[in-house]
Formats: C-alpha cells, structure tokens, sequence
C-alpha cells in the first residue's frame, strides 16, 4: 500500500519567517498531490494541490513543489501570520486511486 | 463551509454500546469517505462508498460498518464501543475523481 511520511511533526516559526513541510511516498504511480489544513475544532480543509506534470505551484502565500524522481512534495508557507498556525497534512491516493491516504501531521505555531 | 454536514457533532457514551454517526456529503458528490483521529493522531482512513457501493477498504475494525443510501448520504455504525473507539470521526465527500476532498466537521465521540 501507500507510505506517506511527513515532517517534521512540530514546526514553530516566528512571524514572518518562512515555514517548510516535506512529504515523501512510495507509489510511483501516484499523480495527484493535496495539502490539507486543519484549524482547531474543524475539519482538514483543502489548501493547495500539485499534479505531477509540473514541478511547482503557487497561491499567494503558499507553494508546492514536487519532485517525482525523489518521491517528495513540500508545502511552503512565506511571510507566517499567526492565523497560519493549524495541523497541515499532506495526502497521496493510494495506487488503486480509491482512497486518499494522509501524512501523520504537522502543527504548525507561529509565534507573534 | 464545505457543504458536508455531520450529525451528531458530540456523542457520549458507554462501553458495549452502539452509535450511528450521519453524514451528508456536498451536493452532486457521489463519494463519501470515513476517517478516525484520534487524540494528537493522524487521518486514519475507514471506508469509501461510491453512489451507493463500498469502493475502498482501510483499517475499518469488524465492530465498524458503514453504508450509503440511495440519497448518498452514508451512516457509520460503531458497535461493541471500547475505550480506544474514542475518538473524531470525519466524514468527506468528492465528485469520485478521489481528488478534492470536502470533509465535515466531524463527529467528537467519547466513550466512558
């Protein structure tokens, strides 16, 4: 099946820093891959996601970047802002494409 | 808001009882997914139902089960509850690609 291993698991910036999480998986088929956000007392709400026929995306703040040889996606968050501060996952489906497989967590602090 | 509705949001109750948790997912979705987090744990994926059809399978234990009716709303019944059953339970929907998934907000069940 489907290993994804995310880090780091805690993650505490200060406002304004940058903030970098990684994932890896096993699934070389995999092509499809989310980043959730999951604020306190909610459920994880879809924040970016990257295909694998480009190397990098951005929204605003946040990117994605994917390198398929390696096997590895990261989430990049610029200019922190205190509401940033969440438990983000990383997803990759699994090889039959019927489920969604989630990276363990990170929680994210930034400090003001 | 994501458009998917859980209910209950809360649920107490005891050892060797049995619970149903709802869910109904965002308009036109045809697929419905059940996860488990626990305390300070990550997204541990149940079960998957596609227009009416068990379409994946994960660590869901034999006392769990779950359908999805012909309106595709989806209803997880835990059984035999145990301690360790205490936990969120999310629910999430998509379109079927097993791409963007819209969860809910969950269900906080704790067993006393």
């Amino acid at each position: 099946g489907e290993n994804v291993e995310q880090h780091p698991s805690t993650l505490s910036v200060q406002e304004g820093d940058s903030a970098v999480i990684k994932c890896t998986y096993s699934d070389s088929a995999s092509n499809y891959f989310p980043w959730y956000k999951q604020e306190l007392g909610k459920g994880p709400q879809l924040i970016i996601d990257i295909r694998s026929n480009v190397g990098e995306k951005k929204d605003q703040r946040i990117a994605v970047t994917l390198n398929k040889t390696a096997k590895h996606f990261s989430l990049h968050i610029t200019e922190t802002q205190p509401e940033d501060s969440a438990v983000y996952f990383c997803a990759v489906p699994r090889e039959n494409n019927n489920d969604m497989r989630f990276g363990a967590g990170t929680r994210l602090t930034v400090k003001p | 808001d994501s458009g998917v509705t859980q209910t209950p949001k809360h649920l107490i109750t005891a050892t060797g009882q049995r619970v149903t948790l709802r869910c109904s997912p965002r308009s036109g979705d045809l697929s419905v997914y059940w996860y488990q987090q626990s305390l300070d744990q990550g997204l541990q994926f149940l079960i998957q139902y596609y227009n009416g059809e068990e379409r994946a399978k994960g660590n869901i234990l034999e006392r769990f089960s779950a359908q999805q009716f012909p309106d595709l709303h989806s209803e997880l019944n835990l059984s035999s509850l145990e301690l360790g059953d205490s936990a969120l339970y999310f629910c999430a929907s998509s379109d079927g690609t097993n791409e963007k998934l819209f969860f809910g907000s969950g269900t906080q069940l704790s067993v006393l």
